[in-house]
């Protein structure tokens, strides 16, 4: 079974500060690990993944995340906040290779102030 | 850029009554799923569906649930006797082979 943690279901940041996301998965097989961001009543976007070899993976809007095998971890992160990241970003893990079903972390519901 | 296509947008239904949700995956995807996501909760898997077949369901997905492929671009999902608790968005998604799965924009389901 596979399961994903995200600590911290609301995140606050100032425009322009850092935004570092957390995200821990549990897998018993080598995992493929995505995030996705929901804006208020639209579906959801594939913002990176990882699947295997380079474990700093780049995404769109700046976004980047590093998948740490020892830690089981695979934090989202961006230099620098803008107002239009505020959302709601979904971890997701499944396993390796296609047709598998995702399963998603609860969401961490990210502000973005002035 | 394709992209998946769900309707309706929004559906409201009485409780008891039959709905189809419709989605059209992109035309190359091998892999077809459905998720649901309760209001203020977070996503859940419904099912998975590969060559004309359910391929995986979660316990979500009981007899009341029924998928079909129809046709060639078509990808629906059934629900017979509807209940309040099936209120959420649900989601199509669609496949490569790569595990990247992409998502349609949602039917908001209203159960009364």
């Amino acid at each position: 079974a596979q399961s994903v943690t995200q600590l911290g279901s609301h995140v606050s940041v100032s425009e322009g500060a850092l935004v570092l996301l957390r995200c821990n998965y549990s897998s018993s097989v080598p995992p493929y690990l995505f995030w996705y961001v929901q804006y208020p009543n639209q579906g959801l976007q594939l913002l990176l993944k990882y699947t295997t070899g380079a474990t700093l993976v780049k995404g769109i809007n700046g976004f980047e995340a590093e998948f740490k095998k020892s830690e089981t971890s695979f934090h989202l992160t961006k230099p620098s906040a803008h107002m239009s990241d505020a959302a709601e970003y979904f971890c997701a893990v499944s396993s390796t290779g296609g047709g598998n079903k995702l399963t998603f972390g609860t969401g961490t519901q990210l502000k973005v102030e002035l | 850029e394709p992209e998946v296509t769900q309707t309706p947008s929004h559906q409201v239904t009485q409780m008891g009554q039959e709905v189809i949700l419709r989605c059209v995956p992109i035309s190359n995807h091998l892999y077809f799923y459905w998720y649901r996501q309760i209001l203020g909760q977070k996503v859940e898997f419904l099912v998975s569906f590969y060559n004309n077949e359910i391929s995986e369901k979660s316990e979500i997905f009981d007899d009341q649930f029924s998928v079909e492929r129809p046709d060639g671009s078509n990808f629906t999902l059934k629900i017979r006797s509807t209940k309040l608790e099936d209120s959420a968005m649900y989601f199509c998604a669609s496949t490569g082979t790569l595990g990247e799965q992409y998502f349609g924009p949602g039917t908001r389901l209203t159960v009364t």
